[in-house]
């Protein structure tokens, strides 16, 4: 079951903040980001496994809420370098490791 | 350096043709995926494997098949393309040690990607 992500497209100006929030309707064990500059490969950000940790890499953050299934990615400050396609992934309870990702939030950063 | 490599990057490519996307990686990660990206889908798993001759299906497997008869190699056959195949296809792997992720450091790499054209 692929994980809905909302918003779809974010545009910001350069210093102010966004969420991005991925939802799913099955029992989540981890929750990863990845981010992906148009023509590029996706690039890893953070995993966050069940146990509702919070972590950061940079000015980004992100949460996991195991019990409500969902997780939310935080871009504080944002920079022009921040723009691409944000994806969540799931991995739910199974031993096979299936990481299901997200349709994508595609996130624009102007001057 | 850490990286996995697709070829062809780049290919256009008539129905029915025979085609296999080769993918590598150095990282002697055991688990590999294949994932096709269309746009407004998102990255949707084709195929995965956890170990060399493991194998499955993930949510779009129709048309493709893979093999896995070494560990850093994983390669995507399309038996007889069809233009429905049109799409930017990633490799990737990761560490595995069977059962969940019990590291946060459990990155999967992507490769650069492979543009497949079908007429």
């Amino acid at each position: 079951q692929q994980p809905v992500q909302s918003p779809q497209a974010v545009i910001l100006r350069e210093g102010e903040d966004a969420v991005i929030n991925c939802s799913s309707s099955k029992a989540l064990y981890s929750v990863h980001w990845y981010r992906q500059k148009h023509g590029e490969a996706p690039v890893f950000l953070m995993i966050l496994l069940k146990g509702g940790e919070q972590k950061g890499h940079e000015k980004i953050s992100a949460s996991f809420n195991e019990k409500k299934q969902q997780s939310s990615l935080y871009l504080t400050a944002s920079q022009l370098s921040y723009s691409g396609t944000y994806f969540c992934g799931t991995v739910g309870s199974s031993n096979t490791g299936k990481l299901i990702f997200g349709q994508g939030t595609t996130l624009q950063v102007k001057p | 350096e850490a990286q996995v490599t697709q070829n062809p990057r780049y290919l256009i490519t008539v129905t029915g043709k025979k085609l296999t996307v080769t993918c590598s990686q150095n990282m002697n990660h055991e688990y590999m995926s294949w994932y096709r990206q269309d746009p407004g889908l998102g990255l949707r798993q084709i195929y995965y494997s956890m170990n060399v001759e493991v194998t499955d299906k993930g949510d779009v497997p129709e048309g493709y098949k893979v093999s896995r008869k070494e560990k850093r190699n994983f390669p995507l056959i399309l038996e007889s393309p069809s233009p429905n195949q049109t799409s930017l296809y990633f490799c990737a792997s990761r560490p595995w040690a069977g059962g969940y992720y019990t590291s946060s450091t459990d990155t999967q790499y992507f490769g650069p990607g492979t543009r497949l054209t079908v007429l």
